[in-house]
């Protein structure tokens, strides 16, 4: 069953924080994180493993809450290049590897 | 450069028509996948392959094909039996193992004619 994103859209002024949720209705062994310009590929941004580490990379930080099978994801001081649409793509235990479900994705601008 | 190709950019399907989109990886990674992405939506997996001469069906596989004869190449045909078949089709691979991230090509954009 697909993640839930939330929310779908945010739009932000430069300098400014946001929070993107990803929520599952299973248990969640791992998360991606990525970031799609339009009419581009996805970039990978992190990854989140059960029992791991919040991750960061550059001023974008995440965390993995496993008693609420969510990942939150937090841009902080945001900068125009940070806009793009964001997906979470989960995987619920081991044996499912790299075979992700994707969310539907946030669309975030971020005005000068 | 290591990385993923695909081609064509852009590609045009008449009706009862079958066509292949092309993936081809440089990265020596093992597992590759196919998704398929329409307006404002997320990716939804058709099929991957986690090694050479073999791979399983995604979420939407119905209507699609795939072979995985060489490491480097993982082709997607879509059949005619695909009846809503324009949209943006994006190839990614990555190495095997947990949390190990995917590397995607710039897509394919297929609409029928």
């Amino acid at each position: 069953q697909q993640p839930v994103q939330s929310p779908q859209a945010v739009i932000l002024r430069e300098g400014e924080d946001a929070v993107i949720n990803c929520s599952s209705s299973k248990a969640l062994y791992s998360v991606h994180w990525y970031r799609q310009k339009h009419g581009e590929a996805p970039v990978f941004l992190m990854i989140l493993l059960k029992g791991g580490e919040q991750m960061r990379h550059e001023k974008i930080s995440a965390s993995f809450n496993e008693k609420k099978q969510q990942s939150s994801l937090y841009l902080t001081a945001s900068q125009l290049s940070y806009s793009g649409t964001y997906f979470c793509g989960t995987a619920p235990d081991k044996a499912a590897g790299n075979k992700l479900t994707f969310g539907g994705g946030t669309r975030v601008l971020v005005k000068p | 450069d290591g990385g993923i190709t695909q081609s064509p950019k852009y590609l045009f399907r008449k009706e009862g028509q079958n066509v292949t989109l092309s993936c081809e990886q440089n990265l020596n990674h093992d597992a590759m996948y196919w998704y398929r992405q329409d307006p404002g939506q997320g990716l939804r997996l058709i099929y991957y392959s986690q090694i050479v001469n073999d791979f399983q069906k995604g979420d939407i596989a119905e209507g699609y094909s795939v072979s995985r004869e060489k490491k480097e190449s993982f082709p997607l045909t879509v059949t005619s039996a695909q009846k809503n078949p324009t949209a943006f089709y994006l190839c990614a691979s990555s190495f095997q193992g947990l949390g190990q991230p995917q590397h995607f090509g710039d897509g394919t954009r297929l609409s029928i004619l």
